[in-house]
């Protein structure tokens, strides 16, 4: 079975701290992704890296930038934390040559910006 | 461009009783249709998906959903529901080898006794 290990379920931080999200992946996927979930929105994407130290912005990048510096490891970065980013943070990997296009997810990060 | 509507944030079903949670999605390109469940507490984990083929798809937990073209519709049924069936259930859209899930806002199923 795939496996998405986040590194924290709940995390609480102060205003302007700078927030380090950890996610690892055992399946060799090259495809990783973070995501923002909010009620009443779904579930929305951050950032998406389709290789070692590449990236792609997704829907709502504003706020946070990412690290992939190994394959198995993606890390979502909120610079200067604000309370609106007060969320549910999920990620996810994907096989390669992903036609048809199974995401799995980790148990996610709800973060507190207090 | 994709969308997905969820028609209903909350829908509440006796024990045993029939459920269907409603996905409408748009796309421009034949669509890969997915649903996934959320437990209390948990991440995401695939129920079925439709990428071609058959149109009617089965998934884990007795749940199955039906692509339908002419309607743009992918609805997810189970003929009885479950205590165990109440989390959230987003149904979520992608073009065939896009990388993007698009997903729609969530539908909240509660189960009576």
């Amino acid at each position: 079975d795939v496996k998405v290990t986040q590194s924290s379920r709940y995390l609480v931080k102060r205003t302007g701290e700078k927030v380090f999200l950890e996610c690892v992946q055992d399946m060799d996927h090259e495809n990783m992704f973070w995501y923002r979930q909010d009620p009443g929105l779904g579930l929305r994407l951050i950032y998406f890296s389709y290789d070692v130290k590449m990236k792609e912005k997704g829907d709502i990048p504003e706020g946070y930038s990412v690290s992939r510096e190994k394959k198995e490891r993606f890390s979502l970065i909120l610079e200067s934390a604000s309370t609106n980013q007060t969320s549910m943070y999920l990620c996810a990997s994907r096989a390669p040559g992903g036609s048809k296009n199974i995401q799995y997810f980790g148990a996610g990060t709800r973060l507190s910006v207090l | 461009a994709q969308s997905v509507t969820q028609l209903g944030s909350h829908v509440s079903v006796s024990e045993g009783a029939l459920v269907l949670l409603r996905c409408n999605y748009s796309s421009s390109v034949p669509p890969y249709l997915f649903w996934y469940v959320q437990y209390p507490n948990q991440g995401l984990q695939l129920l079925l998906k439709y990428t071609t083929g058959a149109t009617l798809v089965k998934g884990i937990n007795g749940f199955e959903a039906e692509f339908k073209k002419s309607e743009t519709s992918f609805h997810l049924t189970k003929p009885s529901a479950h205590m165990s069936d109440a989390a959230e259930y987003f149904c979520a859209v992608s073009g065939a080898f896009s990388y993007k899930l698009i997903f729609g806002s969530g539908t909240r199923l509660l189960v009576r006794p």
